[in-house]
């Protein structure tokens, strides 16, 4: 069981350019969820998918994209990056049919400059 | 979304236990407790999480206040590996997200 599995791990864009940050679940979980976590704080919440074709916005969503075209993928994508998407991701998966803990990838280390 | 709060930041000695409190004054009777630990340069990991009863699993107990305004995370014999930042979390079940506050660094002392 791989877990959470995000990609890549560390990533240097330059302002304006676009790129793809990818997790994957193998655990048959119906919800998954990006959030950002910046230096010294707690983490918070861009976009959330309780289901493939479901998907809807936290607090932080504004130049965020998702979709949710199957139960194990959950791409989230920067349309135009800025500097102050500077931070680290997490993507996170729970099952949706209990009380559950929520399991965390292990993180994309993002840099825009 | 119903608050806690945590001390900034504690301290312990390697395998003495350790008692980590969370106030939950506004907790709501649909609200779970949930507890998870960051360690460093790595994801949240979920420790355990309660209604009314303590809780036990292999990493930790939950002991929860009758009156569940309060609740606190015992570390039985905490390692060096548990040094950590612990978050206590209100979550309702079909609640939609986690809101993390600042949570509790933990220093673990050899």
């Amino acid at each position: 069981n791989a877990g959470v599995t995000q990609t890549p791990k560390f990533q240097v864009l330059k302002t304006g350019q676009s790129m793809t940050l990818q997790c994957a679940q193998d655990m048959n979980h119906e919800y998954m969820s990006w959030y950002r976590q910046d230096p010294g704080m707690g983490l918070r919440l861009i976009h959330y998918s309780v289901g493939a074709g479901i998907t809807d916005q936290g607090e932080v969503p504004n130049g965020y994209n998702v979709s949710r075209s199957t139960t194990e993928d959950f791409p989230l994508r920067l349309l135009s990056a800025a500097p102050s998407q500077t931070s680290v991701y997490f993507c996170a998966s729970r099952p949706t049919s209990r009380v559950s803990g929520y399991t965390f990838g292990s993180g994309t280390r993002l840099t825009v400059v | 979304d119903a608050k806690t709060t945590q001390p900034n930041s504690m301290e312990s000695n390697e395998e003495e236990p350790v008692h980590l409190p969370c106030n939950h004054s506004t907790i709501s009777g649909t609200d779970y407790i949930h507890w998870y630990r960051q360690l460093p340069s790595q994801g949240p990991e979920y420790v355990i999480h309660g209604l009314t009863s303590n809780v036990n699993n292999r990493m930790a107990s939950l002991a929860i206040a009758e009156d569940r305004k309060s609740s606190t995370l015992i570390l039985h014999r905490a390692t060096l590996r548990d040094a950590a930042v612990y978050y206590c979390i209100l979550s309702s079940q079909g609640a939609q997200k986690l809101v993390f506050g600042q949570g509790t660094r933990l220093t673990i002392n050899p």
